[in-house]
């Protein structure tokens, strides 16, 4: 079944405790993207990824890191969390940026007191 | 300035009814445009890709005005199960803007 993954699903973390959130995608697809969803300001993209070793940022990349080691993976890495990145994460793949349609993950929901 | 401009709604309207979502963007270099449905904080989902000549799938019609920046969707006897809110998503130089969204509710 052609899927994103993520995980964890649900985590509530403490301020400046480091964590990753996972993303594979089994579509063998060149793009990869992150997203954090707030209310009242949609979706917004942290950074994406045209291919393996190539990544960009997004709108909203500050405080956020990510790798794209393999075609498959593409982490989301938050070195120091803070209250102001609660959020809800999603992940998505496509095969092509501007013409495919993108593939989402369940999504990520973070909490960080 | 926003780069992607939704109205919020809600729109309730009864099954049967036909209803319009509109759909503002800002960059001019915008390349693809999209409509996506998400129900309550699932993830988003591809309803239908959006071309200059406008398309039709099923119920659903998008059209594009790239003159006027312009963007709508048109769904046509609503049902029960088209309630979420609907996304509208426009690409420029490989990176997506995302509208906030409108709501819908179809009513019995």
């Amino acid at each position: 079944e052609a899927q994103v993954t993520q995980n964890p699903r649900y985590l509530i973390t403490v301020t400046g405790k480091k964590l990753t959130v996972t993303c594979s995608q089994n579509m063998n697809h060149e793009y990869m993207s992150w997203y954090r969803q707030d209310p009242g300001l949609g979706l917004r993209q942290i950074y994406y990824s045209m291919n393996v070793e190539a990544t960009d940022k997004g709108d909203v990349p500050e405080g956020y890191k990510v790798s794209r080691k393999e075609k498959r993976n593409f982490p989301l890495i938050l070195e120091s969390p803070s209250p102001n990145q609660t959020s809800l994460y999603f992940c998505a793949s496509s095969r092509l940026a501007d013409s495919y349609e993108q593939y989402f993950g369940p999504g990520t929901r973070l909490t960080v007191t | 300035r926003k780069e992607v401009e939704q109205d919020p709604g809600p729109f309730n309207v009864p099954e049967g009814a036909t209803v319009a979502f509109n759909c503002t963007y800002s960059n001019s270099a915008s390349q693809s445009f999209f409509w996506y449905r998400q129900d309550c904080r699932k993830e988003p989902k591809l309803l239908m890709s959006v071309y200059s000549s406008g398309n039709e799938d099923g119920r659903f019609t998008a059209q594009l005005n790239r003159a006027s920046q312009y963007i709508s969707l048109l769904i046509r006897d609503s049902k029960l199960s088209d309630s979420a809110t609907y996304l509208c998503v426009v690409n420029a130089r490989n990176q997506f803007y995302f509208g906030t969204g409108t709501s819908l509710t179809v009513i019995p």
